[in-house]
């Protein structure tokens, strides 16, 4: 079955230090990865995505993403985090390539702590 | 990318009613997805809406449960139909236009007493 995992509820991180939220996938193919942020009370904003190429992809806000390919991987990661960072985050694929229907991870908690 | 408007934003609904949630995207978008988030939990697929012909709808979703409705390339609707507390959920549109990620509206927060 396809299925995208997020391991751990919830990340809590100092603000200034890095962070990563971690995601791993199953499906078949090719697939597009993706990762959103959802804020308080808000719909989910793209945050950045991989669909080929440099396994390293920056987004907005200065997250960028790590693709791994033999280990299924495509984590979240930001060199300094910022208390406004706070939000929860959630990992998609798209399962059979190309911008179509998502598959979501369970989405983490991102807490920063001044 | 284009923006999402959702009515309502959210609605407390008797059980054994309908409600209709409308997703009206400001320009053409290529596909369009209605999507469940329940409570402390991830965003599940209802269905693809498809222009002028019946909804794709994923397992353990029906259309008599969840007709949904896209009568052009910029507007469709879900009604969630017959409801139950368990149907207490943020319903979310999305849409997506040619070759960009899916983009999404604010989401419709429905709860049913």
């Amino acid at each position: 079955a396809q299925s995208v995992a997020q391991p751990e509820d919830q990340v809590n991180v100092a603000e200034g230090n890095p962070l990563t939220v971690k995601c791993t996938y199953s499906v078949s193919g090719n697939p597009y990865l993706f990762w959103y942020v959802q804020y308080p009370n808000r719909g989910l904003q793209f945050l950045l995505k991989y669909i080929t190429g440099d396994n390293l992809v920056k987004g907005s806000y200065g997250f960028e993403a790590e693709f791994n390919k033999s280990q299924t991987s495509f984590h979240l990661k930001k060199p300094s985090a910022l208390v406004s960072d706070s939000a929860l985050y959630f990992c998609a694929v798209s399962p059979f390539g190309g911008y179509n229907k998502l598959i979501f991870g369970a989405g983490t908690r991102l807490a920063v702590h001044p | 990318s284009a923006v999402i408007s959702q009515k309502p934003s959210r609605d407390i609904c008797q059980r054994g009613t309908s409600l209709t949630i409308q997703c009206q995207v400001d320009s053409q978008v290529t596909m369009m997805f209605w999507y469940r988030q329940q409570p402390g939990q991830s965003l599940t697929l209802i269905a693809t809406a498809n222009q002028g012909s019946e909804a794709t709808y994923e397992s353990g979703f029906v259309i008599d449960k969840f007709p949904i409705s896209r009568p052009n390339l910029t507007f469709s609707t879900l009604t969630v139909s017959n409801m139950s507390p368990e149907d207490s959920s943020i319903y979310l549109c999305s849409a997506t236009e040619e070759n960009t990620e899916a983009f999404f509206g604010q989401g419709t927060r429905l709860t049913v007493v």
